[in-house]
């Protein structure tokens, strides 16, 4: 039979807005979560993690929001520009898997100029 | 630095050949992780080395894949037979085992595939 491939999220937006990408996770027991961010033909590339013990954490036009509550982590980007239209995942580690990562499924950003 | 290398690139092989992918990790950097990128499954760890010792090789979908770190600056992933269904881009990563945990620097990745 034919293969059936993820069917990643998309997000759409225009150049200079803000963009909210969206990450549920499953592991109770996971205390960093993490954001990266891959290119078309590249690895991925750590973009900003956050501690279990923090709901927010700021960097350079990007901030993540963890709410532990509902387990559920979001990106979101300033000012968004044509450089940051890549594929976004999430990822998450810790308890008894400590030391590696397990990667959410991607949601893929295009930035219209 | 360099980043993490990865070698080869690209790779087109025949069913039930072998295959060798090889990584130099960051210098420096002393835990290594072995990930699969398709389609199908996303990002899979198939295995993980601190200070050269493979941790968890839980993720290895069969015995035709095998793992090493011979040194600190070194690692293989060998396919032995290939089958199609290998297919897919491998990654390597490295980082510092006293850094952040979740901070993984990925080399560009190997794609294989297998006719």
């Amino acid at each position: 039979g034919e293969s059936v491939g993820l069917h990643l999220p998309t997000l759409s937006v225009q150049e200079g807005d803000n963009s909210i990408i969206n990450c549920a996770y499953s592991n109770s027991a996971s205390d960093y979560f993490i954001w990266y961010k891959q290119e078309s033909g590249k690895g991925p590339q750590f973009i900003i993690d956050i501690r279990s013990n923090m709901d927010k954490r700021q960097g350079q036009r990007v901030t993540v929001l963890l709410n532990k509550t509902v387990k559920h982590l979001s990106l979101q980007i300033a000012a968004t520009q044509p450089g940051d239209s890549a594929v976004y995942f999430c990822a998450e580690t810790g308890g008894t898997s400590y030391g590696k990562l397990t990667f959410g499924q991607g949601t893929i950003l295009t930035v219209h100029p | 630095d360099a980043g993490v290398i990865q070698s080869p690139r690209h790779e087109v092989t025949e069913m039930g050949q072998e295959v060798t992918l090889r990584c130099k990790p960051i210098s420096g950097h002393n835990s290594l992780f072995w990930y699969r990128q398709t389609m199908m499954r996303g990002l899979e760890l198939l295995i993980y080395f601190n200070n050269n010792v493979p941790i968890d090789d839980s993720g290895m979908p069969e015995d035709r894949f095998s793992a090493k770190m011979p040194n600190a600056s070194f690692s293989t992933l060998k396919i032995q037979p290939s089958e199609p269904r290998d297919s897919a881009v491998y990654f390597c990563a490295s980082r510092l085992t006293s850094g952040s945990p979740g901070e993984l620097f990925f080399g560009e990745g190997s794609r294989l595939t297998v006719l």
